[in-house]
């Protein structure tokens, strides 16, 4: 059963751009929402976390909305830069494991 | 500093073979996780060990997957009868106390191919 559906599955946008990828999840009771970030070859890197008793994170160029009525967060990374250019994945965190959406691959072109 | 490092990074066998794949966490942490990444798909938990014990091996997909940490440090996932469909990267994770919400630190994975 998955428990966390990602939005969407590819996203092009220019340098300076705002990215927006959605995530939505089943279950009330996990403990807190990590998006992580993936380069080709490499391991998932933990980018931002959101508490659910939290709206709103913001760090640097990357923010998280939270929505806890409709079990919907959001990550937001302003002017977006070639370099962001990767596979980002939205989870959710309960008793030690993290249980990934499918990932959005994000291109920002120069 | 050091990060999880994983070995082989590249894996190919045969089907039917014994694989063993080997993950160094970071010094330190106690909580030492493993993941399946299956092409173009979010990882997907398989088994958490919290010292020397697996506290959580509700992930492990059938019974010719195994994993072990015997010194509470280096952790070995073991794949007895290797199938196609195992294909896919291996990623070992650790964090430092494995309670509440303390980040998880991925390895580079292993990439494993079974023709």
């Amino acid at each position: 059963q998955q428990q966390v559906k990602q939005s969407p599955q590819s996203l092009i946008v220019q340098k300076g751009g705002i990215s927006i990828i959605n995530c939505a999840y089943e279950n009330t009771a996990f403990d807190y929402f990590p998006w992580y970030q993936q380069f080709p070859g490499k391991g998932p890197a933990l980018l931002i976390a959101i508490r659910p008793d939290v709206s709103e994170k913001k760090e640097g160029r990357f923010t998280i909305s939270f929505n806890k009525s409709a079990k919907q967060f959001s990550l937001h990374i302003m002017d977006s830069q070639p370099g962001d250019s990767a596979t980002y994945f939205c989870a959710v965190f309960q008793a030690a494991r993290l249980t990934f959406g499918e990932g959005t691959q994000l291109t920002v072109n120069p | 500093g050091a990060g999880v490092s994983q070995t082989p990074s590249n894996k190919v066998t045969e089907k039917g073979k014994y694989v063993e794949l080997r993950c160094d966490p970071i010094s330190g942490h106690t909580a030492l996780y493993w993941y399946r990444q299956s092409l173009g798909q979010g990882p997907e938990f398989l088994i958490y060990f919290q010292g020397t014990g697996a506290a959580d091996d509700s992930g492990l997909p059938n019974d010719r997957f195994f994993a072990v940490r015997p010194e509470g440090s280096v952790s070995t996932l073991k794949i007895q009868r290797t199938e196609r469909g195992d294909s896919a990267v291996y990623l070992c994770a650790s964090s430092l106390v494995g309670t509440g919400t303390d980040t998880q630190y991925f390895g580079p994975g292993t990439r494993l191919t079974v023709l």
